[in-house]
């Protein structure tokens, strides 16, 4: 698992309220990206960090903030849950894309069910 | 538009019928093209990388190979154990991020 570990693993939570999904490594890598995963969409970009508090939006952004205070966590917050935000939670590390063999590592994501 | 489209969406052979996936793509410059494995419940696995048109890579029973508009999964042989859904991925134009296709779901039965 690459030293990714996400938490909760599961969790249920209502429309409405806040939610926070956290992203631990140990590897020291730079960069921390969040990915969702839905039936028929795939791996969608959420956010991604390239360094202590250095953070930038991917193609799903809307409804969720990040923060990165420390290099080895990465936090993921739904400030108001909706229903839309039901999937499969996906953190992953880099030690950056752009250099050879230097791929994303997955951690084994969190499920989020808004109800 | 950076675009993974991956073909096809399911394909069930049975052991030791080979076969290919294939990953189509468009992207400006492509700088990396990348294969996962993903089993259920797990995050993907990272399986290859592949940075220019002939390059090929392998592991085990699979093999990626690389042209300029698409890349394929060739496996050889196959055991129940590689059922799994393949993702392919390529680096985006910004080199920030990877985007996606939907996977492919390999099911291998004996």
């Amino acid at each position: 698992d690459a030293g990714i570990t996400q938490s909760p693993r599961h969790k249920v939570t209502e429309t409405g309220t806040p939610v926070t999904l956290r992203c631990h490594q140990t590897e020291n890598h730079r960069y921390m990206y969040w990915y969702r995963q839905d039936p028929g969409h795939g791996l969608r970009l959420i956010h991604y960090s390239y360094g202590v508090k250095d953070t930038d939006k991917g193609e799903v952004s809307d409804g969720y903030s990040v923060s990165r205070s420390k290099t080895e966590d990465f936090l993921l917050t739904l400030e108001s849950a909706t229903s839309s935000q039901t999937s499969v939670y996906f953190c992953a590390i880099s030690r950056g894309l752009s250099s050879y063999n230097s791929p994303l590592h997955f951690g084994n994501g969190t499920r989020l069910t808004v109800t | 538009e950076d675009q993974v489209t991956q073909s096809p969406e399911a394909l069930r052979l049975q052991e030791g019928e080979s076969s290919s996936l294939n990953c189509s793509y468009t992207v400006s410059g492509l700088r990396g093209l990348f294969w996962y494995r993903q089993d259920p419940g797990k995050g993907p696995e990272f399986l290859f990388t592949l940075y220019s048109a002939g390059e090929e890579k392998e592991k085990e029973r699979l093999k990626a190979t690389l042209t300029k508009k698409e890349s394929f999964l060739h496996i050889t042989a196959p055991k129940p154990e590689d059922s799994a859904t393949y993702l392919c991925a390529v680096l985006n134009q910004a080199g920030t991020a990877l985007i996606f296709g939907k996977g492919t779901t390999l099911s291998v039965s004996s």
